[in-house]
């Protein structure tokens, strides 16, 4: 297993702003994820960040809203650019490891936004 | 396309009462299978999972069993305890590909 953590915890911004959220690992890990929780929601991959390279990102984000960093094998971070209130919501990053049989993602303990 | 449904909460339950937590996928392929757990204030954390039809996966004393013919894989545990009190959230990951795709998932309140 991995351990993840987050930095801020939570946050509560201004419509305009942009906020960056932290994710370190205690592990050099290759594959690190960026995911939303919307409030009553699922979670929805946000984007895959890839050490060295641009993020690949998932239908419906664009690195413009959501410039994500990945400066070595155990940190990252996501920005959430001119926020709006339907920008609120719980952002998590996660960790793939080999696991049996396929790989198993480890989650950290996820980034409060709201926006007011 | 690759989904996950999940039964709706929220479920409440008395101590050591039956629990299952339905969940049904759709998948292009041969995916593997997870549940996640969420408890008060923490992260996910991996419950247990699957990654083969008739596999059954098991922690803490949750079950759940990797159904092809009727693609599903609920959960289900004998005797739940208040601190099983948590959100539970199915997941499944084609073979070969990190993305997990999330049901919506199920808060459990367990009273004494």
């Amino acid at each position: 297993s991995a351990v993840i953590s987050q930095k801020p915890s939570r946050d509560i911004c201004q419509r305009g702003t942009s906020l960056t959220i932290q994710c370190q690992v205690d592990s050099q890990v290759t594959m690190m994820f960026w995911y939303r929780q919307q409030p009553g929601q699922s979670l929805t991959l946000i984007a895959t960040a890839n050490q060295g390279s641009e993020a690949t990102y998932e239908s419906g984000f664009v690195i413009d809203k959501f410039p994500i960093s990945r400066p070595n094998l155990t940190f990252s971070t996501l920005t959430v650019s001119n926020m709006s209130p339907e920008d609120s919501s719980i952002y998590l990053c996660s960790v793939a490891l080999p696991g049996q049989a396929t790989y198993e993602q480890y989650f950290g303990p996820g980034t409060r936004l709201t926006v007011t | 396309g690759n989904s996950v449904t999940q039964m709706e909460g929220p479920v409440t339950l008395s101590e050591e009462a039956f629990l299952t937590i339905n969940c049904t996928y759709t998948a292009t392929g041969y995916p593997s299978l997870f549940w996640y757990v969420q408890y008060p204030g923490e992260g996910l954390q991996l419950l247990l999972k699957a990654t083969k039809a008739d596999d059954k996966g098991s922690n803490k004393g949750f079950e759940a069993t990797y159904r092809k013919e009727t693609t599903s894989f609920h959960l289900e545990k004998g005797s739940v305890q208040v601190s099983d009190s948590a959100v539970y959230f199915c997941a499944l990951s084609e073979r070969g590909a990190n993305n997990l795709f999330f049901g919506t998932g199920t808060r459990l309140t367990v009273i004494p």
